[in-house]
């Protein structure tokens, strides 16, 4: 099994330049996340998926938009990426919420100019 | 509101000798408390967690946490340091079906 992968793992884009991190699962879980990581800040959630066919939204939200494709992809896009957005982004699955634990994809470092 | 704090950026430690990485938390309710650890470029990795029952829990590679409800804190316990043990650790929340809340990390550092 690979567990959570993430494409791609580094990108360098412009302001206001749009893109999409696609994350896939392959251990049949039915939730995911979308979290930013940086420095000094811990992790903080931007999006997540509870189950196939809900999104819901995180701490910090703005600027993202997700979609929860099937049971495996859960895809976060910006649309029109600004500086603040330099982030390292990391997917996650749980089995499903609850008291479960999550399972990390190796992340993708963004760099917004 | 839950939230997690982690009071010390950076703990050193010398090989061999015990390590202690603290965490206290606030939750109305029960909580749910984890411990993830990652190294250098890459992401979390599960180490333990609390659910209910006994107050002392064992996880992956050595390493325990003990819950204690009255002083709010989770911290994570190692007997015997390892230079491999070098990395940023994660404290982190929840309670029920709410979102988990991570603390801002730890970075562990031992020394040969």
């Amino acid at each position: 099994n690979a567990g959570v992968t993430q494409t791609p793992k580094f990108q360098v884009l412009k302001t206001g330049q749009s893109m999409t991190l696609q994350c896939a699962q392959d251990m049949n879980h039915n939730s995911m996340y979308w979290y930013r990581q940086d420095p000094g800040m811990g992790l903080r959630l931007i999006y997540y998926s509870a189950s196939e066919g809900t999104t819901d939204k995180g701490e910090v939200p703005n600027g993202y938009n997700v979609s929860r494709l099937n049971k495996r992809e859960f895809s976060l896009r910006l649309e029109s990426a600004a500086p603040s957005q330099t982030s390292v982004y990391f997917c996650a699955s749980s089995p499903r919420d609850g008291t479960y634990e999550q399972y990390f994809g190796p992340g993708t470092r963004l760099t917004v100019t | 509101a839950q939230s997690v704090a982690q009071p010390e950026d950076q703990v050193n430690v010398a090989e061999g000798n015990p390590l202690t990485v603290k965490c206290t938390y606030s939750v109305s309710g029960n909580p749910y408390l984890f411990w993830y650890v990652q190294y250098p470029n890459r992401g979390l990795q599960f180490l333990l967690k609390y659910i209910t029952g006994d107050n002392l829990v064992k996880g992956s590679y050595g390493f325990e946490a003990e819950f204690n409800k009255s002083q709010t804190s989770f911290h994570l316990k190692k007997p015997s340091a390892l230079v491999s043990d070098s990395a940023l650790y994660f404290c982190a929340v929840k309670r029920g079906y709410s979102t988990l809340t991570f603390g801002k990390g730890t970075m562990l550092l031992v020394s040969p």
